[in-house]
């Protein structure tokens, strides 16, 4: 069965700094992971995915996040938060040929000024 | 492309009524999920479809919850009868190739 565990529920960071969103994975196969971004009153969005390749994806809006096989890690990232990135973060898993995703509890991002 | 659409956005139900919310998916994805939001136990999936087959549908919530699929461009869930702890956010998703597009998600208080 795949899981995934994000272990910080609240995140506070001040507007400009930087950003780590800790993800971490439990798969026996190669996964397919995901970060989705959900702002208030909203569905979720896809921020970025990693099928395979370069460990380190890009994504919308200056997002990136590295995966690691040997932590079994897949950590978002940002260089410098805005005020609107405020919003919760879901990491999520899943593999070849499965359209079924399995989130996380998700980590609530909140910028200040 | 037009997104995930769910109606209505808002509902509000005395406990004991029933109550049908709507999903059309993206036009091409064969694959649609039902999910529900709360603070608590966060994203749990309801029903999973491929191709409009019942592919899942989550073991806690079967007897008062029902998904149908009765086309490729339409979903419906119905909970009946309601109880104030279904109070959450239902969201709809549809996939393509891994990607999951969900729609805004319909707010659910039962009174």
């Amino acid at each position: 069965a795949q899981s995934v565990t994000q272990p910080d529920a609240r995140v506070t960071v001040s507007e400009g700094a930087s950003l780590q969103l800790r993800c971490k994975y439990s798969y026996s196969a190669t996964p397919y992971l995901f970060w989705y971004v959900q702002y208030p009153r909203q569905g979720l969005q896809l921020l970025l995915k990693y099928y395979s390749g370069d460990p380190v994806v890009q994504g919308v809006n200056g997002f990136e996040a590295e995966f690691s096989k040997s932590n079994s890690s897949f950590h978002l990232r940002k260089a410098s938060v805005h005020w609107s990135n405020s919003a919760v973060y879901f990491c999520a898993v899943s593999s070849y040929g499965n359209e079924k995703i399995t989130f996380g509890a998700g980590t609530k991002l909140t910028i200040k000024p | 492309d037009a997104g995930v659409t769910q109606t209505p956005r808002h509902e509000v139900a005395e406990k004991g009524q029933t109550i049908i919310l709507k999903c059309e998916p993206v036009s091409g994805h064969n694959d649609l999920f039902w999910y529900r939001q709360t603070k608590i136990q966060g994203l749990e999936l309801l029903s999973y479809f491929r191709s409009k087959s019942l592919m899942e549908d989550g073991g806690a919530f079967k007897d008062r919850f029902k998904a149908e699929m009765l086309n490729s461009s339409f979903s419906t869930l119905k909970i009946q009868p309601t109880e104030p702890k279904d109070s959450a956010v239902y969201l709809c998703a549809s996939s393509f190739r891994n990607e999951q597009y969900f729609g805004p998600g319909t707010r659910l208080t039962v009174l």
